[in-house]
């Protein structure tokens, strides 16, 4: 079975500054990750998702995450962090398919100070 | 999100009461998910549709939760004797192979 760690429930950034939102998977087979963000009361939205092919995969709204399988790890990364950027976030890992039976974590709150 | 529609926003329902949660996707979709989300917690797989029948209902937690997709496109999640731990944010998402799965706001059922 695959499950996937979030280290850090709350993150607290300044604006401007380099957002880190980190997360590591275990699977036993080449996985799917994914990077969701939930802004209240509205639905999960994709921010990107690494499917085995470039381990460098790029996403909407200038974030970016790498996939390094020997740490088992794909961190979220934005350079610049916007007031914007403050919500929820999620990494997700799935084996059947791409978008098949994901397992999330348990989110990380991003804050953004002005 | 723009792909599905899910109904109603909100339910309160007392211990013990049958609820019914319906997601409706806006356009046709083949795949079909249903997700729970607990307080503080990440969504968690409940069951997975391919078309009409339940490729997948591993997550359900125990004979009281039951799904349908009848003709392949609405789906109904039937929760009966509702408990306290039941309450929590029901998310549907639906997808076409190759593309990205579209979650539903959610449907926040608080059992009192």
């Amino acid at each position: 079975a695959q499950s996937v760690t979030q280290l850090g429930s709350h993150v607290s950034v300044s604006e401007g500054a380099l957002v880190l939102l980190r997360c590591n998977y275990s699977s036993s087979v080449p996985p799917y990750l994914f990077w969701y963000v939930q802004y209240p009361n509205q639905g999960l939205q994709l921010l990107l998702k690494y499917t085995s092919a470039a381990t460098l995969v790029k996403g909407i709204n200038g974030f970016e995450a790498e996939f390094k399988k020997s740490e088992t790890s794909f961190h979220l990364t934005k350079p610049s962090a916007h007031m914007s950027d403050a919500t929820e976030y999620f990494c997700a890992v799935s084996v059947g398919g791409s978008n098949y039976k994901l397992t999330f974590g348990k989110g990380t709150l991003l804050t953004v100070n002005p | 999100g723009a792909g599905v529609s899910q109904t109603p926003s909100n339910k309160v329902t007392e211990k013990g009461k049958y609820v019914e949660l319906r997601c409706d996707p806006i356009s046709g979709h083949t795949a079909l998910y249903w997700y729970r989300q607990s307080l503080g917690q990440g969504p968690e797989f409940l069951i997975y549709f391919q078309g009409t029948g339940a490729a997948d209902d591993s997550g359900l937690p125990n004979d009281r939760f039951f799904a349908v997709r009848p003709e392949g496109s609405v789906s109904t999640l039937k929760i009966q004797r509702t408990e306290r731990g039941d309450s929590a944010v029901y998310l549907c998402a639906v997808d076409n192979p190759n593309t990205e799965a579209f979650f539903g706001q959610g449907t926040r059922l608080t059992v009192v």
